[in-house]
Parts: structure tokens; C-alpha cells; sequence
């Protein structure tokens, strides 16, 4: 069964960093690229980044850019996102998503159960 | 990037079918055959239920289903149940595929 599970949400101040983590089993992680959507409350969904199998290939929302660091760890099976510079719009439920098999775009078969980052004073 | 264009909200009565609709440009919807829809209850994740325009993942129930023309991507639920009350959100990219888009979402309520 596949499992995507997020981690390393929390409150922080505007200007801070955080590192979300989204581990992954059930599937070979290697092959396939990967996502992070978020979800500020209740609003709509918000792709953010992308990266390939390999680590190689890394693609921003205009948003996050220069902001946000997507990165993997193919031998721990782990989906890493570093946001730094934080900001009170950035919060939100932050999700990690697969693509399907062979492919770097949308239709995301599999979810994780997402991770809340507040940006707060 | 901007996002996608979807009603805030729809609603229908159990059995009757609806339609949401997903507004997009040459660039996006237009210029691709990637387009998928998300279907999301409160408090949990989203789910795939349509992807590539019109096909189904497994085990998703055939009253789901997809449809493009042109710039504009639907969705239609047919014989509306009580468990279809959730959000759905429209999905899909950039001409050079680099760059994911999502509608704002929508809110279905099944009277």
C-alpha cells in the first residue's frame, strides 16, 4: 500500500525557516517524481514544487521561488521541503503528492495526510 | 501563474447530475491533455478522481466523469448521492509543463 506521510509543521515567525519531511513507503520512490500542494485554510489548493526521481529536475511555483528548496533522499525514501524567509501567507496544510508512474505532471494518484505550518508573531 | 477558474459553489438533489466547470487559457487547459480533478471532504486529503482529461483511476465509481473543449475542463456527477457533498478542485499545467495549476475549488451540496 502506499504511504506518504508529512512532518515538520509548526508555528513560526515571520522571516524563519522550516523543514518539512514526507516519508514514503509502498512503492519504488526513486522512480517517481514527486509534489508539494498546499492548502491555506479554507482556501483552494496551491501547487508549490516538483522534483524528478533522480533529485535532478526541480520546478517552483513564481511564489516560493528563491524561497523554497525541494530535495530528495532516495536511499531514506523521504520527499524534503526547505522553506526559508517565511511569510503570514505562506501558512497552510502542506501536502506531498505523487505524480503517476512515467510522468512529471498532474494527476496525483497518492497523497500524505498533509502538515500545518503557521506563520505567526 | 494564475490560477484557474471555478464557481464557488454548486449544489443538486440525490440522483440528479451536475456539472462543474474549470476555466483555463491556451496556455494551460488549452494546451493540454493533462487535465485532472480532485475530489476532497472535509479535514482530509484530496483525491484523484478523474486525470488525463476523462479517465477514471480504479476504483473510482462510473458516475464520475471528465470532459474538455477548448480552454474549459467539466466535471459531471450523475445521480447525485449524499456521500459526492465535498470540494473539488480542477487541475493542470502550463504549456512547457513546468509549472502545476489548481482552480480555487468548489463546493458541492447535495440538498
Amino acid at each position: 500500500e502506499v504511504q506518504l506521510v508529512e512532518s515538520g509543521g509548526g508555528l513560526v515567525q515571520p522571516g524563519g525557516s522550516l523543514r518539512l519531511s514526507c516519508a514514503a513507503s509502498g512503492f519504488t520512490f526513486s522512480t517517481y517524481w514527486m509534489h508539494w500542494v498546499r492548502q491555506a485554510p479554507g482556501k483552494g489548493l496551491v501547487w508549490v514544487s516538483r522534483i524528478d526521481g533522480a533529485g535532478r529536475i526541480t520546478n517552483y511555483a513564481d511564489s516560493v521561488k528563491g524561497r523554497f528548496t525541494i530535495s530528495r533522499d532516495n536511499a531514506k525514501n523521504t520527499l524534503f521541503l526547505q522553506m526559508n524567509s517565511l511569510r503570514a501567507d505562506d501558512t497552510a496544510v502542506y501536502y506531498c503528492a505523487r505524480s503517476p508512474a512515467g510522468r512529471g505532471g498532474p494527476g496525483f494518484d497518492s497523497w500524505g495526510q498533509g502538515t500545518l505550518v503557521t506563520v505567526s508573531s | 501563474q494564475s490560477a484557474l477558474t471555478q464557481p464557488a459553489s454548486v449544489s443538486g438533489s440525490p440522483g440528479q447530475s451536475i456539472t462543474i466547470s474549470c476555466i483555463g487559457t491556451s496556455s494551460d487547459i488549452g494546451a493540454s491533455n493533462y487535465v485532472s480533478w480532485y475530489q476532497q471532504h472535509p479535514g482530509k486529503a484530496p483525491k484523484l478522481i478523474i486525470y488525463d482529461v476523462s479517465d477514471r483511476p480504479s476504483g473510482v465509481s462510473d458516475r464520475f466523469s471528465g470532459s474538455k473543449s477548448g480552454n474549459t475542463a467539466s466535471l459531471t456527477i450523475s445521480g447525485l448521492q449524499a456521500e459526492d457533498e465535498a470540494d473539488y478542485h480542477c487541475s493542470s499545467w502550463t504549456s512547457l509543463n513546468i509549472l502545476g495549476l489548481f482552480g480555487g475549488g468548489t463546493r458541492l451540496t447535495v440538498l
